[in-house]
This record gives C-alpha cells, sequence and structure tokens, in this order.
C-alpha cells in the first residue's frame, strides 16, 4: 500500500458544528503532516507530527485540533470554524522526519466547504 | 519565510518543451522538489533534486539546479495534453530535528492544440 487516503473527500459544515478529517497511511511513515490549501494558492504547512507526537504548530488558531491516535492514522478536529477557513486540506507522510528523502506523499484531501 | 518564486501561468503547444522556473530561498536546502497538482486532485511528486547535483533526467523529465543562485527549473519534453496541470516547486526546510516543505505559489501549464 503506498498511499494516503483522506477521508471525507468533501465535507459542508455550518459554523457551529464539529467534524473531523481521517488521515490514513500503511507505509511505516513515521511523520505525517496537515497542509490547506486556499484556491489558486500553494499548500500551507499547518501541523507536523513525529513518531506521533506534535512537533511543529505553525501558529495554527486553536479551532484546529490535530492529533495522532496512532503511527498510522492522523485526525484533524474541526469546531467553530469560521467560513475562511474553507479549503482543500491535505494529509502527507514521509518515512522519517529530517530526512524525508524522496519528498512526501499526500492524499488526495479534503475538500471542506464552511457555510 | 520568505517565499519561493515560480511564475504563475506558462502556455506551451503540445509536442514543444515545456519549462519552468523556480528560485528558492534556503541556500541550506538538501532537498528539492516539483509537484504536480491536477484540478481537484492532491499533489504528486514528479520528482527530486539533491543539492549535489545539478541535473536530474527521469524519462520526460530534466530538472537543472543552479545552486549559486537558487535557481531551479523543470524541464517537460514532449509536452502533452495530459500535462496540463499546476506545477508546484517546493523546498526542504529543517526545522529543529524536523522537516517541512515549502511550496512555491504554482506554474499552471496550459497546453495549447
Amino acid at each position: 500500500d503506498t498511499e494516503v487516503t483522506q477521508t471525507p473527500k468533501h465535507l459542508v459544515m455550518g459554523m457551529t458544528n464539529k467534524k473531523s478529517l481521517k488521515c490514513e497511511q500503511h507505509m511505516g511513515h513515521r511523520a505525517m503532516y496537515w497542509y490547506k490549501q486556499k484556491a489558486k494558492k500553494p499548500p500551507e504547512l499547518m501541523f507536523v507530527y513525529s513518531y506521533e507526537k506534535l512537533s511543529i504548530n505553525e501558529s495554527v488558531p486553536s479551532r484546529f485540533s490535530p492529533e495522532c491516535p496512532n503511527s498510522s492514522l492522523l485526525n484533524l478536529h474541526l469546531h467553530a470554524l469560521q467560513p475562511e477557513d474553507s479549503a482543500l486540506y491535505l494529509c502527507a507522510s514521509s518515512q522519517v522526519s529530517g530526512t524525508p528523502l524522496a519528498g512526501y506523499t499526500f492524499g488526495s484531501g479534503t475538500r471542506l466547504t464552511v457555510v | 519565510g520568505e517565499d519561493v518564486e515560480q511564475s504563475l501561468f506558462l502556455s506551451v503547444r503540445e509536442g514543444d518543451s515545456s519549462v519552468i522556473n523556480c528560485t528558492y530561498t534556503d541556500s541550506s536546502s538538501t532537498y528539492l522538489y516539483w509537484y504536480k497538482q491536477e484540478p481537484g486532485a492532491g499533489l504528486q511528486l514528479l520528482t527530486y533534486i539533491f543539492s549535489n547535483m545539478d541535473m536530474k533526467q527521469d524519462q520526460r523529465l530534466t530538472v537543472l539546479l543552479n545552486k549559486k543562485d537558487k535557481h531551479l527549473s523543470l524541464r517537460i519534453a514532449d509536452t502533452q495534453t495530459g500535462d496540463s496541470a499546476i506545477y508546484f516547486c517546493a523546498e526542504l526546510r529543517i526545522d529543529g530535528r524536523d522537516d517541512k516543505i515549502i511550496f512555491g505559489k504554482g506554474t499552471r501549464l496550459h497546453i495549447l492544440p
């Protein structure tokens, strides 16, 4: 299995809702990442997990809460989002944090719309 | 941090070569990448180059690296309609014991018939 799987593919949520994005990989990668990509913009790093521990938080608002329950799973919990948070949320993984010889493997993303 | 710079748009005739240019920021970057993103899709790693290399060729793709000028280019030979996508240049930045890949703004490649 050489894929990063993200669910759901599409999500529409209200500003008072709580939802979660899920990401899964079975490549034995020990570093996992969340990126946010607004329309016509490059992906922007949000969080880095290394060996299931949060190692980088790029000053992301607390309404985004990441969780890494085990080495294969990465979640992003969403609460009280704003319409400007609407974007494509991309998950990625790599072999070992600090030496990503072949770059990150990205999932297809979850397209989130906040109404 | 500083931006990774790319031209935003490139239009090429089918069968010609496409050359996408990028200027990166961190002279200590060890790895540089080219990613492809088709509409509505995630990011696909096309190729990468290590900083001690000047050139890397992989089938139709040629990557050139000028480390002195911090300039990276991607050449796609015999451009096909399936090459129509956004191409992101990216650099690896080390943050303590961790790493992060930082992307340029992306170049939209449009193929003319």
